[in-house]
């Protein structure tokens, strides 16, 4: 079957930098995707989404890039804070019948230094 | 509003016992959908309901049974449960499995 997966699995920066998560998908059928933040002992939490008719999207300090070409995702969190430190999820959605059916990457877990 | 609710929050079972996992919902939502993470892992599908009376497999279902009376509630059900049932179960809603909202989790330890 095809599978959404993660190119670092732990991501270590300093507060203030700018940190890069990247997401690799198969399903050539999928046309949605959305970026979640899951923090300890918590269900994940939406972050920003993107379609597969658009190549970037920008919300408050994030930025999501999908690479149609090479089947490429990636969020981009500037001036990365304390806060942000997570394990950061990317989900493909396959549009099924009038609803989508996701499926979720293994997760990079973000850990910023003070 | 609650949002997405979940109970037991923690809960352990011997191998062979059943229980019921709990989730509801106050956001009016269509969708909702059951998964589990494992550690290390992203969240599996187990079940998922595009709407009361609908319900429908997903990635993991063996061993778990799903109904939806109301919009409100989707109880999870294990039938027998056996160690490699021991997870993190997340409910989850959204208007039409797009932006989902998750629950706080159920942690669930089979012995």
């Amino acid at each position: 079957g095809e599978s959404v997966g993660l190119h670092l699995p732990t991501l270590s920066v300093q507060e203030g930098d700018n940190s890069i998560i990247n997401c690799a998908y198969s399903n050539s059928a999928s046309d949605y995707f959305i970026w979640y933040k899951q923090e300890s002992g918590k269900g994940p939490q939406f972050i920003i989404d993107i379609r597969s008719n658009m190549d970037k999207r920008q919300g408050q300090r994030v930025t999501v890039l999908l690479n149609k070409t090479v089947k490429h995702l990636s969020l981009q969190i500037a001036a990365t804070q304390p806060g942000d430190s997570a394990v950061y999820f990317c989900a493909e959605n396959e549009a099924s019948g009038g609803s989508y059916i996701p499926t979720f990457g293994r997760g990079t877990s973000l850990i910023v230094h003070p | 509003n609650a949002g997405v609710t979940q109970t037991p929050k923690f809960q352990v079972l011997k191998t062979g016992q059943s229980m019921t996992l709990q989730c509801a919902q106050d956001m009016n939502h269509e969708y909702m959908s059951w998964y589990r993470q494992d550690p290390g892992m992203g969240l599996r599908l187990i079940h998922y309901s595009v709407g009361a009376g609908i319900t429908d497999q997903g990635e993991v279902p063996n061993g778990y049974n799903v109904s939806r009376s109301t919009t409100e509630d989707f109880p999870l059900r294990l039938l027998s449960a056996a160690p490699s049932q021991t997870s993190v179960y997340f409910c989850a809603t959204s208007t039409s499995g797009d932006e989902q909202y998750f629950g706080p989790g159920t942690r669930l330890t089979v012995t």
